[in-house]
């Protein structure tokens, strides 16, 4: 069965870096987009990365646009979110999930449990 | 980028017919997705592309798109659909993904 196992969340100060893992199993890792969506503590999802199969296509929302940086190892079955210059709005359970991209849609049909990602002094 | 509206809260009695609306400008060349949320819970797709449901998913849930609004239709809800519901679409460029702010359903 498709499983997604995030890792590397924790405390960190402002300004601080972080960086992210997902361990992919049970599917085709290299066969598939992936994305990272957050959620910070009470609030909605939002939508913060995505990678193509290959890792030729990334994209970011604009609120973490030059100081994150999305990548895979499609050898390990891993996608990872590094994330620098970390601000308290970055405060946020992160997702990682699988996409399933075509011309009219992009949807997320597998997500993680998520890993608590904290920026506090 | 394009925004996603969801009304904040809905309510539905037990065994009735609910629905849930997602408005957006993409939504007029892009499909929505929807996600079911329980609390302390990772999300989960119910419904993706034009109507379609995930394996697993019971048939109460279905799809509709008209204009610029996406729907979420549950026949029949039960207790344990009581949940946060979040669409999401691509952006208006078609680059970029973006969520609806999320609707808290309360099945009374």
């Amino acid at each position: 069965q498709v499983q997604l196992v995030e890792s590397g969340g924790g405390l960190v100060k402002p300004g601080g870096s972080l960086r992210l893992s997902c361990a992919a199993s049970g599917f085709t890792f290299s066969d598939y987009y992936m994305s990272w969506i957050r959620q910070a503590p009470g609030k909605g999802l939002e939508w913060v990365s995505y990678i193509s199969s290959s890792g030729s296509t990334i994209y970011y929302a604009d609120s973490v646009k030059g100081r994150f940086t999305i990548s895979r190892d499609n050898a390990k079955n891993s996608l990872y979110l590094q994330m620098n210059s970390l601000r308290a709005e970055d405060t946020a359970v992160y997702y990682c999930a699988r996409a399933a991209v075509d011309i009219v849609a992009t949807s997320f049909d597998y997500w993680g449990q998520g890993t608590l990602v904290t920026v506090s002094s | 980028s394009s925004e996603l509206t969801q009304d904040p809260a809905v309510s539905v009695a037990l065994g009735q017919t609910v629905r849930i609306t997602c408005q957006g400008d993409s939504l007029r060349s892009y499909y929505a997705s929807w996600y079911q949320q329980k609390p302390g819970q990772a999300p989960v797709l119910v419904i993706y592309g034009k109507n379609n449901r995930p394996s697993g998913i019971p048939d109460r849930f279905s799809g509709s798109s008209s204009g610029n609004t996406a729907s979420l239709t549950i026949t029949g809800a039960q207790a344990e659909d009581e949940a946060d519901y979040y669409c999401n679409s691509r952006d208006s460029s078609g680059n970029l993904v973006v969520f609806g702010g999320g609707t808290k359903l309360t099945v009374l």
